[in-house]
């Protein structure tokens, strides 16, 4: 069982490039999220899933826009990428929005943007 | 604005004492507190978690810590092993109306087990 698979591993844009980063968990999970993680800033959630059909922003939104393809997969695209977004992203799934089902996390996408 | 915060970006050992990772945090609606463990290279891997309704849970080694006046938890580790070496990180949920699971990390702490 793969969990959380998140492609690519790597990526380094130049400043004003897009990009799309593919995230896709094979667990029948309904909830999927995209976080951030960033030196002594812990991770921090950009955007959600709660199901199907449904996306909306977290806490830190601006410069990304995602689509929720099928209850698979949820991707996060930079239509104009800047330095302030180099980080790692992170993928992760749960069975559902409510309860306290715990998260399962891709490896993390290292993207540099110069 | 930290609602979560680990004040310690790091934290020394030695093999088989005990160690002690704290979290502050200050949203009062959070009511369900987790443990991340994050090896480099990989995504975090849930470790343990605890209710509001509680104050302690254990499982083998790992004992978390929930002081709800303080608004403080900490997760203690006995005894330590190399192999706990990791970034940990502290997270917290409000688990009904319209959280849908968000969870607010802390900054993470560096556990460093020396043989």
């Amino acid at each position: 069982n793969a969990g959380v698979t998140q492609t690519p591993k790597f990526q380094v844009l130049k400043t004003g490039q897009s990009m799309t980063l593919q995230c896709a968990q094979d667990m029948n999970h309904n909830s999927m999220y995209w976080y951030r993680q960033d030196p002594g800033m812990g991770l921090r959630l950009i955007y959600y899933s709660a199901s199907e059909g449904t996306t909306d922003k977290g806490e830190v939104p601006n410069g990304y826009n995602v689509s929720r393809l099928n209850k698979r997969e949820f991707s996060l695209r930079l239509e104009s990428a800047a330095p302030s977004q180099t980080s790692v992203y992170f993928c992760a799934s749960k069975a559902g929005a409510t309860g306290n089902y715990g998260y399962t996390f891709g490896s993390g996408t290292r993207l540099t943007v110069v | 604005d930290q609602q979560v915060k680990q004040n310690s970006p790091s934290l020394s050992v030695q093999e088989g004492r005990i160690s002690i990772l704290n979290c502050d945090y200050t949203n009062s609606m959070f009511d369900y507190f987790l443990w991340y463990k994050k090896y480099p290279a990989e995504g975090p891997t849930f470790l343990i978690s605890i209710s509001s309704i509680k104050d302690k849970n254990e499982d083998g080694r790992f004992t978390v810590f929930l002081n709800k006046s303080a608004k403080h938890l900490s997760l203690h580790i006995v005894p330590s092993q190399p192999g706990d070496s990791a970034v940990y990180f502290c997270a917290a949920s409000e688990t009904g109306g319209t959280s849908y699971g968000k969870l607010t990390f802390g900054q993470g702490t560096i556990l460093t087990v020396h043989p």
